[in-house]
């Protein structure tokens, strides 16, 4: 069983509709989660981090966080082309030292 | 710029060859890691170092050899690799080790595309 599972994808939506990605865990101890974004080409980058059950928002993005799902996923409202990217969700369990990645949602904003 | 610096960004090598990759950081931090990232696989965590002493070893074979001479450059030496060693190897840095709160993010270089031929 994948620790952190997500859709590969890809993924496609128009510009200006809501992106849904969604990422699901395996280990109930899971304290902290991130979403980070990666480019073609580019390293990943930090976009989110959420910690307690709900929603967050950054801007376009919110992070939705149930634990008793095991459940994380990522909002993009407004979508733009340059959202064009693969997501990556990661997880800090409370025991491990490591963040655990999934492989990858590939999201496409069409003009 | 994300102030982690890698080089080479493209390193093709030969199944006897000895190479290495560097990495830089310039932000001050205390821990860095090695990452592999695969097609269509997830990051996975190589080697993890907390102010120049290795901290975890993810069971990654002896043909990949860290080195971390300093709390500020982070060496992976290759030796004998396989076509399946093949990927894109991202060097990280974060503030202290692996404590994600908003003041400690984990910082990406660029990575080094490895082929193995």
């Amino acid at each position: 069983q994948k620790e952190v599972e997500q859709n590969s994808g890809p993924l496609s939506v128009p510009e200006g509709a809501i992106a849904s990605l969604n990422c699901t865990y395996s280990d109930r101890g899971s304290q902290s989660f991130f979403w980070y974004r990666q480019y073609s080409g580019k390293s990943p980058e930090l976009i989110m981090f959420i910690y307690s059950n709900g929603d967050k928002e950054d801007g376009r993005f919110t992070a939705q966080l149930n634990k008793a799902s095991q459940y994380v996923s990522l909002l993009i409202r407004d979508s733009q082309p340059s959202d064009s990217a693969t997501y990556l969700c990661a997880v800090l369990s409370g025991s491990a030292r490591q963040l655990t990645f999934g492989s990858g949602t590939q999201l496409t904003v069409l003009p | 710029e994300t102030g982690v610096t890698q080089t080479p960004r493209h390193l093709v090598m030969g199944m006897t060859n000895k190479k290495s990759l560097k990495c830089e950081q310039h932000l001050g931090h205390n821990a860095m890691y090695w990452y592999k990232q695969s097609a269509k696989k997830p990051l996975e965590l190589m080697f993890v170092y907390s102010l120049e002493e290795r901290v975890e070893n993810n069971s990654v074979p002896s043909r990949f050899s860290p080195e971390c001479p300093n709390s500020s450059h982070l060496f992976l030496h290759l030796h004998t690799l396989q076509p399946e060693d093949s990927a894109l190897y991202l060097c990280a840095s974060s503030q202290v080790l692996q404590t994600f709160t908003s003041g400690n993010t984990i910082y990406f270089g660029e990575g080094s595309w490895l082929t193995v031929v």
